[in-house]
């Protein structure tokens, strides 16, 4: 079974670029989870997918970020315009269900300069 | 909402010793508590996870236990082998209304010296 897998692995763009993450879920994983770890502090929770449906974005940052997920598939996370403070590894994971476990991707790490 | 603290941030021990990573919580509503390991370079996974109706986990080497009064939990990894090195999360949340809504620690970095 493929893993999770998150686009680009790397992203280093100009501060007032717009950059866009990309998350492939497992197959048939409903959930679909968006967490970030900022300059070396914990990781935080963003939001949370049940198929296309917003769930709980209660962790999104501001209104530069917006995450979707069409059709129950894959997912993005743009952030537009970026700042140097969203720099980080964002991380993607999925789940079958909302309380199982949870599978994580490798990351993006994205660096605004 | 829940806060995670974890020490130490940083852990050398010598291959065989054993490991103990610590973790307290502010949120006496937290159900689940997981544990990530995360290699350089690869993606997090959870190793063990406990859940409040119980006090201790066990998994070979690796066993998490849980004081649900004083709000703390802690990883032990024993006979520690260099393989064990890499950062370590702990994690909190309810499961009944967020699984997966983790709140994480900022991590532990075990290097395990041959």
């Amino acid at each position: 079974e493929a893993g999770v897998t998150q686009f680009p692995s790397h992203s280093v763009i100009e501060k007032g670029q717009t950059v866009t993450l990309r998350c492939d879920p497992i197959s048939g994983h409903d959930n679909l989870y968006w967490y970030r770890r900022v300059m070396g502090k914990e990781i935080k929770f963003l939001l949370h997918f049940v198929k296309e449906s917003k769930q709980d974005e209660s962790g999104m940052p501001n209104n530069r970020f917006l995450a979707e997920r069409t059709g129950g598939t894959y997912s993005t996370l743009k952030v537009q315009p970026a700042e140097l403070e969203d720099s980080g590894v964002y991380f993607c994971a999925s789940s079958r269900q909302s309380n199982t476990e949870a599978f994580f991707g490798q990351g993006t790490r994205l660096t605004v300069v | 909402g829940e806060n995670v603290e974890q020490h130490p941030s940083t852990l050398s021990v010598q291959e065989g010793d054993s490991a103990v990573i610590k973790c307290t919580y502010s949120d006496s509503a937290s159900n689940y508590f997981p544990w990530y390991k995360q290699e350089l370079g690869k993606r997090p996974q959870l190793i063990i996870d406990i859940r409040s109706n119980v006090g201790e986990k066990k998994d070979q080497r690796i066993a998490v236990t849980l004081n649900k009064t004083a709000k703390h939990f802690s990883l032990h990894i024993t006979e520690t082998q260099p393989e064990d090195s890499a950062v370590y999360f702990c994690a909190a949340s309810r499961e009944n209304t967020g699984f997966q809504k983790l709140v994480f620690g900022t991590g532990t970095r075990l290097l395990v010296s041959p």
